[in-house]
């Protein structure tokens, strides 16, 4: 099993509609969560963390974690085209030091 | 701070020939990490480096691969000899000490063996 699991994808969604992300992890003891985005021929930039259960909000994105099912998702809505990229879940491990990156998911946002 | 530097941007060399790239990470951050992406498997974690020790290299994938980092503004990836299959593009990210912090990524080096 894979360290971190995303649906690869392509996604794609209307403008406007909301767009909904998965990415799943194997190590329990997990402590932080990332999401970074990552525009074609560009490096990754974060977009949220989270690391407590729940949601978190910021502006149009929503990341939502559940430790018990090991699972972090994020959500955007009022997608628009600008959004157009492959999104990267990333997991902090339990010693604070190593991340790893999920496959990504690609995202496509039509006008 | 300019972010995290490296270099070259691109890089087009023979199967066979030795290939340095360098990172340059951000004033401050004690974490380095040298990432490789392709298509076919994302953005594996090759090795870090935590106050300029290296911590875990179990990415790596073969003993052509090698890593330094002679002080903390300083780290460099080495391909020797380099395959195509080494084909990908290599990002170097730092991070601060401190737990749910931002890995600040480098613009990454498109390498291209032939």
């Amino acid at each position: 099993q894979k360290e971190v699991e995303q649906n690869s994808g392509p996604l794609s969604v209307p403008e406007g509609a909301i767009a909904s992300l998965n990415c799943t992890y194997s190590d329990r003891g997990s402590q932080s969560f990332f999401w970074y985005r990552q525009y074609s021929g560009k490096s990754p930039e974060l977009i949220m963390f989270i690391y407590s259960n729940g949601d978190k909000e910021d502006g149009r994105f929503t990341a939502q974690l559940n430790k018990a099912s090991q699972y972090v998702s994020l959500l955007i809505r009022d997608s628009q085209p600008s959004d157009s990229a492959t999104y990267l879940c990333a997991v902090e491990g339990a010693s604070y030091d190593k991340v790893i990156f999920g496959p990504g998911t690609s995202l496509s946002v039509i006008p | 701070d300019a972010g995290v530097i490296q270099s070259p941007r691109h890089e087009v060399t023979e199967m066979g020939q030795e290939v340095t790239l360098r990172c340059k990470p951000i004033s401050g951050h004690d974490y380095l990490f040298w990432y490789r992406q392709t298509m076919m498997r994302g953005l594996e974690l090759l090795i870090y480096f935590n106050n300029n020790v290296p911590i875990d290299d179990s990415g790596m994938p073969e003993d052509r691969f090698s890593a330094k980092m002679p002080n903390a503004s300083f780290s460099t990836l080495k391909i020797q000899p380099s395959e195509p299959r080494d084909s990908a593009v290599y990002f170097c990210a730092s991070t601060l000490t401190q737990s749910n912090t931002e890995a600040f990524f480098g613009q990454g080096t498109r390498l291209t063996v032939v």
